[in-house]
């Protein structure tokens, strides 16, 4: 089983500022294909990013994810009032498919 | 409008049984993966399980260790999750949500969720 950790599990910071999320991968995931949701309380998950580096659709482009074997970054180039949330990163290039434990964006 | 409406949750004893279902409207259902996924109060998201568009591809999570089946009905437009020989441990809203189709993807249409909560 992979195991994903993200990291920071809280990041603090400001509107306008620049948010780097982690998501490192215990061994290689095959083809890259992690996810990255945002999930808001009270709401189910939202996929913004698949293949490590493809926004979906509607994802605006301050959105962006990077990064290969096991070494995932998500960006958010200048945050908005509401992109604080709980960003989860998943694992779907072997079963059993895995999601790491979350990072808490909050506001500063 | 792509949506994925879950039923079947509800409160049962340790060692009981529910069957959890989700109906798809709004995309070709038949063309892509199925996935459940589970979130306990306050934790992480948890991959339950998926199935393949035509059923012939099943696979679970560690922890379900043959507990959970999950199925379903094309013909209905429904993915379905049995749960059996339930613990406290598996108290959590559980979503089913839409994978890939040819190739593999991100979980891209997610229900509401429906809340399963065990205990005595």
């Amino acid at each position: 089983e992979i195991v994903l950790t993200q990291s920071p599990g809280t990041l603090s910071l400001s509107p306008g500022e620049r948010a780097t999320l982690s998501c490192r991968a215990s061994q290689s995931v095959p083809g890259n294909y992690i996810g990255w949701y945002q999930q808001k309380p009270g709401q189910s998950p939202r996929l913004l990013i698949s293949g490590a580096s493809i926004r979906a659709t509607g994802i605006p482009d301050r959105f962006s994810g990077s990064g290969s074997g096991t070494d995932f970054t998500l960006t958010i180039s200048r945050l908005e009032p509401e992109d604080f949330a709980l960003y989860h990163c998943q694992q779907y290039g072997s079963s059993p498919y895995t999601f790491g434990q979350g990072t808490h964006l909050e506001i500063k | 409008e792509m949506q994925l409406v879950e039923s079947g949750g509800g409160l049962v004893q340790p060692g009981g049984s529910l069957r959890l279902s989700c109906g798809a409207s709004g995309f070709t259902f038949t063309s892509y993966w199925m996935h459940w996924v589970r979130q306990a109060p306050g934790k992480g998201l948890e991959w339950v399980s998926h199935v393949s568009f035509d059923e012939t591809v099943t696979r679970y999570a560690d922890f379900v260790k043959g507990r959970f089946t999950i199925s379903r009905d094309n013909a209905k437009n429904t993915v379905y999750l049995q749960l059996t020989s339930l613990r406290v441990e598996d108290t959590a809203v559980y979503f089913c949500a839409r994978g890939g189709s040819t190739s593999p993807y991100g979980l891209g249409v997610w229900g509401q969720g429906t809340t399963v909560i065990v205990s005595s």
